[in-house]
C-alpha cells in the first residue's frame, strides 16, 4: 500500500518568507509525527497529532512554527518569517496508534533558506 | 550531555567482515530502543527492535543494557548493501511517544 507522502520534496525560499511543508500519512494511522533533521544530525521531534489534537509541542523550536491536522489524517507544518537556521530535511512520520512504536517515514521535504 | 550518543564513524570495512556500533542513553525512563537505517538522501527506514533478552535478524544482532544504559547492534558477513547510516533510537516517555535519535554511525563497506 502507499507509503507515507509528503510535499514538496524540495522547497527553495528566501528569507523572512512563509512556508507551509504537507504529509499524507499512511491511511488509517491516527498518530503523525513531524521530524527535523539538520545534516549530519539524527532527525529531532518537533511535534505529533493523535488524531486531530496536537498531543505533544514540545518540540517546536518557536512560536514560528506551527502544525495542523484539522479532520485526523492530512498534517501541514508551517513555518513564518524563515530564517536561514530553519535550512533542513523535514520528516513526518505516521504510526497505526500513539500505543504503536513503529513509525513509518515519508520521504521528507529539504527545506532551504537562502 | 546528548540523549542519544554514538560514535558517528565513518566505519570502513571490506565485504564479509563483521562490525559492531555501540550506542548509550541518557534517560533510564527510556522503554523502547530501536535501530534505524538510513540511506543518503533518503528517509529512516526501522531496522529493527531492541529488547533486552537480546535478538537476532539474518546477519543482525542487536542487544540492550538496561543497567548500562546501552544499545548495540552487530553486523556480521557485511555486504555492499549494508552501507548507510545506522541510527540508534530511544523512545523517552518525557516526550510522549517521540523517538530520539542519535546523530547515526556511517558505514561503508567496500569490495
Amino acid at each position: 500500500g502507499a507509503g507515507v507522502s509528503q510535499t514538496p520534496s524540495n522547497k527553495v525560499t528566501e528569507k523572512g518568507k512563509y512556508v507551509e511543508l504537507r504529509c499524507d500519512p499512511i491511511s488509517g494511522h491516527t498518530a503523525l509525527y513531524w521530524y527535523r533533521q539538520s545534516l549530519g544530525q539524527g532527525p529531532e521531534f518537533l511535534i505529533y497529532f493523535q488524531g486531530t489534537g496536537a498531543a505533544d509541542d514540545s518540540g517546536l523550536p518557536n512560536d514560528r512554527f506551527f502544525a495542523v491536522r484539522p479532520e485526523g489524517s492530512v498534517s501541514t507544518l508551517k513555518i513564518q518569517r524563515t530564517e536561514r537556521g530553519d535550512s533542513a530535511v523535514y520528516l513526518c512520520a505516521s504510526s497505526p496508534t500513539v500505543s504503536t512504536d513503529t513509525q513509518y517515514f515519508g520521504p521528507g521535504t529539504r527545506l532551504t533558506v537562502l | 550531555r546528548k540523549e542519544v550518543e554514538q560514535d558517528p564513524g565513518p566505519f570502513n570495512v571490506p565485504e564479509g567482515a563483521t562490525v559492531a556500533f555501540n550506542c548509550t542513553y541518557s534517560n533510564s525512563a527510556s522503554q523502547s530502543f530501536f535501530w534505524y537505517r538510513q540511506d543518503c538522501r533518503k528517509e529512516p527506514k526501522l531496522l529493527m527492535s531492541v529488547y533486552s533478552s537480546g535478538n537476532e535478524d539474518g546477519r543482525f544482532t542487536a542487544q540492550l543494557n538496561r543497567a548500562s544504559q546501552y544499545i548495540s547492534l552487530l553486523i556480521r558477513d557485511s555486504k555492499l548493501s549494508d552501507s548507510a547510516t545506522y541510527l540508534c533510537v530511544v523512545c523517552s516517555n518525557q516526550a510522549g511517544t517521540a523517538l530520539i535519535f542519535g546523530k547515526g554511525t556511517t558505514l561503508s563497506v567496500s569490495s
